[in-house]
């Protein structure tokens, strides 16, 4: 086990919705990111924090955003769902500021499924 | 041109055999390499990390050419457990944020 945790486990939206999902990261991890997987991908860079601060996004529109509190939780919200939102949603977990250097630890994911 | 390139597979092989995967980066200055191996409905988890000299764990063995920008990785005398999507993973323009292939799958059967 990884130790890192995301709530719900899958999630039921219609479009235009507003969504929540979080994670909880490894003890002492001070850098979380978020990534989506759609069906048959690799998982895609959103964004990550470093001790609560955005340290770096992908190719994300602004209706993705996301807060990290200092109890090594952190939260992404999705505003206007659309379809294409449908995907599974993966947090890391990872001790270096720069994910990219070092292991990043998976929580298993939020499916989120938008009707 | 993708950032990082997989042939997605399937590789169906059977128990024993050795298989290999090629992936191709596009970011020359990329410094951080890795493969990770997802099973089905799971979240992604570290295989191994890719050191420019090869590195080997077991029966996997990972290699890295950046004159050509590919990583390979390959996998001998394969389990059924072997059985699962193998990613590769390199950091990208920017260099916080790691870039996933689509993966390849592999399924060895008996």
């Amino acid at each position: 086990e990884t130790g890192v945790t995301q709530s719900p486990t899958h999630l039921i939206k219609t479009r235009g919705q507003q969504v929540t999902l979080r994670c909880s990261s490894q003890s002492g991890h001070n850098t979380v990111s978020w990534y989506q997987q759609a069906l048959g991908q690799g998982p895609q860079f959103i964004f990550q924090y470093y001790r609560e601060e955005e340290n770096g996004r992908g190719n994300f529109p602004p209706r993705f955003s996301g807060l990290q509190f200092p109890n090594y939780s952190s939260e992404l919200n999705v505003n206007a769902l659309e379809l294409d939102d449908s995907a599974l949603y993966l947090c890391a977990s990872s001790l270096a500021r720069l994910a990219a250097q070092e292991t990043q630890y998976f929580g298993p994911g939020t499916r989120l499924l938008v009707l | 041109r993708k950032e990082v390139e997989q042939d997605p597979g399937p590789f169906n092989v059977p128990e024993g055999a050795t298989v290999a995967f090629n992936c191709t980066y596009s970011n020359s200055a990329s410094q951080s390499f890795f493969w990770y191996r997802q099973d089905c409905r799971k979240e992604p988890k570290l295989l191994m990390s890719v050191y420019s000299s090869g590195n080997e764990d077991g029966r996997f063995t990972a290699q890295l050419n950046r004159a050509s920008q590919y990583i390979s990785l390959l996998i001998r005398d394969s389990k059924l457990s072997d059985s699962a999507t193998y990613l590769c993973v390199v950091n990208g323009q920017d260099t916080d944020k790691l870039i996933f292939g689509t993966g390849t799958r592999l399924q060895v059967f008996p």
